[in-house]
This record gives structure tokens, sequence and C-alpha cells, in this order.
């Protein structure tokens, strides 16, 4: 079975800094995708950002890129700029096609002004 | 908008009875999941169907039970409710694009058991 790490429950960060949250994972699979979701205090899950794993290029979104390191089984986020509106909730997931979408804990992150 | 409908969005119900979610996947997704988020906790694995067969089972409750219909809509019913059922029931739907894969949230369905 697969699962997944986020091994930081909280973070914060001042407005317009850099911020990266932390995911590993753990499979035996060679074929799989891994997201991010983003879940603001209106509990919306949001979409943030997606990795296909036979991909090496790193993913990117306007100021959220990710940093995925597949030997390491690891998938982190990185958020520049940082804004208020980042402030939320943090899922990393992983999905097996065909199978269950994993997630992790959660990591909150508080933007700061 | 998701393209992930959930219905309803909120619902308040007495303890013992029971009640039916829904869920209608984005257009051409086989894959639909139940997830159950209790106050600041994180998203607890219910159960997955695909194309009308359950396909995992999570920490899904005896009492709560889920279907997939022909037309891919899901249902998940919840009977003798208690207090602690009270939660944020996601649906979230998935599919293959070519060689790529999504997915996608519902708005959830808040369900407060009094």
């Amino acid at each position: 079975a697969q699962t997944v790490t986020q091994s930081q429950p909280e973070m914060s960060v001042q407005e317009a800094e850099t911020v990266t949250l932390s995911c590993t994972y753990d499979t035996s699979e060679n074929n799989y995708y891994l997201f991010w979701y983003k879940q603001p205090p209106s509990r919306q899950m949001i979409l943030v950002i997606r990795q296909e794993a036979y991909k090496q290029q790193n993913a990117t979104e306007n100021r959220f890129s990710v940093n995925f390191q597949k030997a390491a089984k690891s998938f982190s986020l990185k958020i520049s700029d940082s804004q208020l509106g980042d402030t939320a909730m943090y899922f990393c997931a992983f999905l097996l096609s065909g199978s269950r979408l994993t997630f992790g804990e959660g990591t909150q992150l508080t933007v700061n002004p | 908008d998701s393209g992930v409908t959930q219905t309803p969005k909120h619902l308040i119900t007495a303890t013992g009875q029971r009640v039916t979610l829904r869920c209608s996947p984005r257009s051409g997704d086989l894959s639909v999941y139940w997830y159950q988020q209790s106050l600041d906790q994180g998203l607890q694995f219910l159960i997955q169907y695909y194309n009308g067969e359950e396909r995992a089972k999570g920490n899904i409750l005896e009492r709560f039970s889920a279907q997939q219909f022909p037309d891919l809509h899901s249902e998940l019913n919840l009977s003798s409710l208690e207090l602690g059922d009270s939660a944020l029931y996601f649906c979230a739907s998935s599919r293959m694009v070519g060689d790529r894969s999504e997915a996608f949230f519902g708005q959830g369905t808040r369900l407060t058991v009094v």
C-alpha cells in the first residue's frame, strides 16, 4: 500500500517570501501521479499542482513549483512571493491509476503580513 | 468550478437517522472517491468506485455504504447516525487524460448530526 508523509504540521512565512512544504511517499510502483491540494478556511479542496512520475521536469504553476525527486520519493512544494491568500492547509497526494488517491496528514501554512 | 457536483451542500439531521449524499463526477471520469474530514482533521479515505465497481475500501464504518450507478454518479449512505459522524464529506473524481491523470474535488457536504 502507498503511504504519504508530511512531516511539518504547521509552517509560517512572511508575505512576499518563499516557503517550501515537504512531502515524502512510499511506493513500489513506477508510474504514478502526485498532487498538491490547498484547503483554505472555506474548506474547499483546490488542486494546486500535479506531477507525472514519468516526467523528470518539475511542474510549475505561476508562483507554485515542485521539487520532484523520484529516487528519494520526495515531492516538495515551493511557494514563491507568498501572499496572504496562500494561508491554507496543504495536502500532498499520491495517485496510482485506477487505485485510491492517498493523502498526507496536511501542513497548515500561515502567511503573515 | 471543479466540475464535480455534490448535493446537498449542508445537511442537519438527528442521531439515529439515515441520510444519502450524492456525487456527480466530471463528465468522463470513471473513478469516484469518498472522503470524510472532521473538524481540524485530515482526509479519511472511505471508499472508491471505478466504473461501477468497488475498487478500494478504507476506514468505512459498517453503518455506511456506497454505490456507483451506471451513469457514474455515486451515493454515500450513512445510517444510524451518531454525533461523531458530523463532518465534511468530500467526493472526488479522476480520469486518465492521455498519459496524465487528474483528480478534482466537489465542494463537499457538511453533515451536522444533532
